[in-house]
């Protein structure tokens, strides 16, 4: 059974200082997504990452993965308060099958 | 073009009352999976409709069925509704099962059970 693990669950950020969201999971995977979820909405997805070494970046946010590791992180850049939500990796083992979803990190920024 | 949409977006049921939960897909998509999220928790996969038929499930009870109809609308049903049923269902669309396509999410639903 494919697990996915987010740590940490919980992370309070300080504006202007960097930060990385790591994500685990078990087994072998197709693809991994990275969404933001903001209290009471919907998934909002940041990222798709297909193949090893994969790196996207859009504006403070970068996201890696590392197919041999099992490993994606996400890593924040200055972080602002409007980054403040809760972010979820997610794993996809075959094509149109269930996503997987790791617990997700909450993110609080602060001034 | 139409994104995904969910109704009703909230709704407060008794227990072991029966709850039916719809949505719309993106314009072109034929598959809708739906998901249920816990307070504080991810997402989990309950099932996953494809051309009308059930493609895959989550491990969840048989209480939770669904439906997908010709314009591959879908319905998530839950009967004998029980307190941890509580939480937001989202329901996702995808333009199809076979091949790597994304799955774009609806605003959820917020089921209370009390």
């Amino acid at each position: 059974e494919l697990k996915v693990e987010q740590n940490p669950l919980f992370l309070s950020m300080q504006e202007g200082k960097n930060y990385t969201i790591y994500c685990n999971y078990s087994t072998t995977s197709d693809r991994l997504y990275w969404y933001r979820q903001d209290p009471g909405k919907s998934l909002e997805s940041l990222f798709v990452l297909l193949s090893n070494g994969a790196v996207k970046q859009e504006g403070r946010l970068m996201a890696s993965l590392d197919t041999k590791a099992r490993l994606s992180t996400l890593h924040i850049t200055a972080a602002v308060h409007d980054l403040s939500a809760t972010y979820f990796c997610a794993v996809i083992k075959a094509a149109g099958n269930k996503l997987t979803f790791g617990g997700g990190t909450r993110v609080l920024v602060k001034p | 073009e139409t994104g995904v949409t969910q109704s009703p977006t909230h709704l407060i049921k008794t227990r072991g009352q029966q709850v039916t939960l719809r949505c719309s897909s993106q314009s072109g998509h034929n598959t809708v999976s739906w998901y249920q999220q816990a307070l504080g928790q991810g997402p989990q996969f309950i099932f996953q409709y494809y051309r009308e038929e059930e493609n895959g499930r989550g491990n969840f009870p048989p209480r939770f069925s669904g439906l997908q109809f010709p314009n591959y609308s879908s319905e998530l049903n839950v009967n004998a509704l029980e307190l941890d049923d509580s939480a937001l269902y989202l329901c996702a669309s995808s333009r199809s099962a076979q091949g790597d396509y994304e799955q774009y999410f609806g605003p959820g639903t917020r089921l209370t059970v009390t």
